[in-house]
């Protein structure tokens, strides 16, 4: 089945820098891929998502890139601050799957002001 | 539009009982998915449910089991409880599924003692 990695599982940037989470996943045939953020104590909420027949998606401060030939794909948080620390899952949906989402195990990004 | 409702928010239990939990999804939306999570484990899939029936099964033993009502509100229980199962169970709702995006309650926190 799916497998999804992700990388690093802690991340600490200073308030202004850029932060790039990456994963990988192991089914060819996954074709939608979101990321979701999680605050402490909160519910994890969709921030951006992408789909196997784009290569990246931006909005405003963040950013999706996707290498399918690769199999993996990233976020990139541009200007980081404080209110985006949090916990980040990436996730992949199984190819021939009708509507499961595999996790990655999460990042822990702390911006330091 | 109100949102993703699970009852009970926290409760304790001891090894070898059994636990039910409830979920109530927005209205409008007919796939309920349940995820367990843990630290360090991410967000683990346990079961889709979407028109009351199981269309997809994670790798959770038996004990985990689930269902969902006429009127898309869905349950699961854990029975025989272990002190593994101690987690914050997760319940999201999506229109259909299909890699559209879930909408989380805030969980239900089991304790195994």
């Amino acid at each position: 089945g799916e497998n999804v990695e992700q990388h690093p599982s802690t991340l600490s940037v200073q308030e202004g820098d850029s932060a790039v989470i990456k994963c990988t996943y192991s089914d060819s045939a996954s074709n939608y891929f979101p990321w979701y953020k999680q605050e402490l104590g909160k519910r994890p909420q969709l921030i951006i998502d992408i789909r196997s027949n784009v290569g990246e998606k931006k909005d405003q401060r963040i950013a999706v890139t996707l290498n399918k030939t690769a199999k993996h794909f990233s976020l990139h948080i541009t200007e980081t601050q404080p209110e985006d620390s949090a916990v980040y899952f990436c996730a992949a949906i199984p190819g021939g799957s009708q509507g499961n989402l595999i996790f990655g195990k999460g990042t822990k990004l702390s911006v330091k002001p | 539009k109100a949102g993703v409702t699970q009852t009970p928010r926290y409760l304790i239990k001891t090894r070898g009982q059994q636990v039910t939990l409830s979920c109530s999804p927005i209205s409008g939306h007919r796939s309920v998915s349940w995820y367990q999570q843990t630290p360090g484990q991410g967000l683990q899939f346990l079961f889709e449910y979407f028109s009351e029936t199981q269309r997809n099964k994670g790798n959770f033993p038996g004990r985990f089991s689930g269902r969902q009502f006429s009127n898309s509100r869905s349950e699961m229980n854990v029975s025989t409880l272990e002190l593994g199962d101690s987690a914050l169970y997760l319940c999201a709702s999506s229109v259909q599924g299909l890699g559209g995006e879930l909408f989380f309650g805030e969980g239900s926190r089991l304790t195994v003692l």
